[in-house]
């Protein structure tokens, strides 16, 4: 079942602070956060593994409340680059164990 | 290092046609995965493999076939082309399934007209 992410699209001025929120319905072994720039791939931002640890690098950073089975992507003074479409890929402690994407939330950020 | 590469980038195919994307990685990955992304969605999982001969169903796999005979193959076969199958596909790999980032190709565009 795919996670929920919100909010679905959020714009920003340059310098902002974001967060994006990812729920599932589900028991989560892990979280992992990409980014997507139109026409491109998504690309590998982190992994979040069960035990409620938080990273982060550079002004990007998220924690994994295992319990609420939620997942959050913190990004603090935002730039330009950070404009794309982000998702959250969950793979569960039960089942087949694949990793399935949200349906992404897109952020703008604007001078 | 190449990566995971896809070919072709785009493809217009007629309905009932039939194709094959062709996903290749050289990163001696256990891995694999083929997605679909329909215009501002998110990915959904079509098939994906843990390793040479193993292979599993995703969340869409109807009118899909896909084979894993190598360790760097993972092609997808859409056998009678419909117009849902309208989409860009993404083929990833990883090297374990949990605990390590999974790289992406460049996607193929097909469109089914």
């Amino acid at each position: 079942q795919q996670p929920v992410q919100s909010p679905q699209a959020v714009i920003l001025r340059e310098g902002e602070d974001a967060v994006i929120n990812c729920s599932s319905s589900k028991a989560l072994y892990s979280v992992h956060w990409y980014r997507q720039k139109h026409g491109e791939a998504p690309v590998f931002l982190m992994i979040l593994l069960k035990g409620g640890e938080q990273k982060g690098h550079d002004k990007i950073s998220a924690s994994f409340n295992e319990k609420k089975q939620q997942s959050s992507l913190y990004l603090t003074a935002s730039q330009l680059s950070y404009s794309g479409t982000y998702f959250c890929g969950t793979e569960t402690n039960f089942g087949n164990e694949k990793l399935t994407f949200g349906t992404g939330t897109r952020l703008t950020i604007i001078p | 290092n190449a990566g995971v590469t896809q070919t072709p980038k785009f493809r217009i195919l007629k309905i009932g046609q039939s194709m094959t994307l062709q996903c290749t990685q050289d990163m001696n990955h256990n891995y694999m995965y083929w997605y679909r992304q329909d215009p501002g969605m998110g990915l959904k999982l079509i098939y994906y493999s843990v390793g040479a001969g193993i292979t599993d169903k995703g969340e869409v796999p109807n009118g899909y076939n896909v084979s894993r005979s190598t360790t760097e193959d993972f092609p997808l076969r859409l056998e009678l082309a419909a117009p849902s199958q309208t989409s860009v596909y993404f083929c990833a790999s990883s090297f374990t399934r949990r605990d390590t980032e999974a790289f992406f190709g460049q996607g193929t565009r097909l469109t089914v007209v």
